[in-house]
């Protein structure tokens, strides 16, 4: 159980494209959804949280016009990168919880290159 | 500010050889403490919760033990399949109630045989 699912698990793009995330969560709804980035040997840094239906809530100097967060349903979130650079070039995960407490179960992560 | 600090950063060991993990953690008011496993390329796997001191959590060769200060995670006769990076995280306490988990940096352990 608890199992989530991110899409595209691998991008190459070329700089200022825009590239969309997708995260579901298969067999439970997920009231709330995270999105990380994580570089090489480091941990997951949290970028923003949201709520479904609800705006989301962006971690101190993350751009929230760079990163665009929409969870529209209990099953899914999406997070573009809009123009995207190569410092945006990185590993993305999101993760999802039903309710306020209790682990966050993680997708498999994108990893998006720029070039 | 809550924070996790994780102890030692990478970890060796022979097939075998039984060792802990230190995970300290710093956080105004424990809702839980979190551990995952991450493999390369991959998101983390979720294995334990723990909510108060004193209490402990088996699976297989790892075990998960929680005080007021620090979490360990010990791992009994590892094999090369435990190989991995594993990661602790806590969620705080807030009145806003829903809150994000903050992670150590993790410890990345290698099993050789």
């Amino acid at each position: 159980g608890a199992v989530v699912s991110q899409h595209p698990s691998w991008v190459i793009c070329k700089s200022g494209t825009s590239v969309k995330i997708e995260c579901r969560s298969l067999d439970f709804q997920a009231t709330t959804m995270f999105w990380y980035r994580q570089f090489p040997k480091q941990s997951l840094m949290l970028m923003a949280t949201s709520n479904e239906g609800s705006k989301a809530t962006y971690e101190q100097g993350v751009e929230k016009d760079k990163f665009l967060i929409n969870h529209a349903s209990l099953t899914l979130s999406t997070l573009t990168v809009t123009s995207a650079h190569p410092e945006d070039s990185s590993f993305y995960i999101c993760s999802a919880r039903s309710g306020g407490l209790g682990p966050q179960h993680f997708g498999d992560g994108t990893r998006l290159s720029i070039l | 500010e809550d924070q996790v600090t994780q102890s030692p950063e990478a970890l060796r060991l022979q097939e075998g050889e039984s060792s802990s993990l230190n995970c300290s953690y710093t956080v105004s008011g424990l809702r839980g403490l979190f551990w995952y496993r991450q493999d390369p390329g991959k998101g983390p796997e979720f294995l334990f919760t723990l909510y108060s001191a004193g209490e402990e959590k088996e699976k297989e060769r790892l075990k998960a033990t929680l005080t007021k200060k620090e979490s360990f995670l010990h791992i009994t006769a590892p094999k090369p399949e435990d190989s991995a990076t594993y990661l602790c995280a806590v969620q705080a306490e807030r009145n806003s109630g829903n809150t994000p988990l903050v992670f150590g940096k993790g410890t990345r352990l290698s099993v050789i045989a």
